[in-house]
């Protein structure tokens, strides 16, 4: 089975904060994805990497940065945390067939 | 328009109802298709995966893909109160890059 992890199931932080989300897959996939998801506009990619040190923009990548210094992890950055960046944040990693098998996600709320 | 469009919900059936969900789509070159279960505050779960059209059958859910009507379907047979979720369908088409479009999901409830 794939097994997609996030360091956090819930993260509270401040306005302002340096934000980390790390996401760590044990299948020795290429490729990884960082979502935003919130009510009513479904699922948003944000970044994308097809391999260590290679990143790609998804659709809403303003406000965001990406780390994939090892194959199997991938980190969310959010530089200066805003409060219209609460959301639940969801990593997923590419199997075969063009599925993706997401990880657990992350509730962050920046107050 | 948005390129996958999916009934929000919620929809609500009594327990051992067929439940039938559905996505439209605008986009001929989708190849793949796929459909996620999400609980509340979890993330989506991969539930079924097809390729082209035809039927795909796994226990008591059966997707349905016709391509011709750019229409894919999901059927729950003798629903739980357990299957209560939002479904998420996805699909994506050669050349794409790994990169998956989704509907906005639907919430499904089932009650005891």
């Amino acid at each position: 089975d794939v097994k997609v992890t996030q360091s956090s199931r819930y993260l509270v932080k401040r306005t302002g904060e340096k934000v980390f989300l790390e996401c760590v897959q044990d299948m020795d996939h290429e490729n990884m994805f960082w979502y935003r998801q919130d009510p009513g506009l479904g699922l948003r990619l944000i970044y994308f990497s097809y391999d260590v040190k290679m990143k790609e923009k998804g659709d809403i990548p303003e406000g965001y940065s990406v780390s994939r210094e090892k194959k199997e992890r991938f980190s969310l950055i959010l530089e200066s945390a805003s409060t219209n960046q609460t959301s639940m944040y969801l990593c997923a990693t590419y199997g075969s067939g063009m599925a993706q098998y997401f990880g657990p996600g992350t509730r962050l709320t920046v107050l | 328009q948005k390129e996958v469009e999916q009934d929000p919900g919620p929809l609500s059936v009594p327990e051992g109802a067929i439940v039938s969900l559905n996505c439209t789509y605008s986009n001929s070159a989708f190849q793949y298709f796929m459909w996620y279960r999400q609980y509340s505050r979890k993330g989506p779960e991969l539930l079924m995966y097809t390729y082209s059209s035809g039927n795909k059958e796994d226990g008591r859910f059966t997707a349905q893909v016709d391509k011709s009507s750019k229409y894919i379907s999901l059927f729950i047979r003798d629903s739980q109160p357990s299957d209560s979720a939002t479904y998420l369908c996805a699909m994506s088409g050669l050349g794409a890059g790994n990169m998956l479009t989704f509907g906005g999901g639907t919430r499904l409830m089932v009650k005891p």
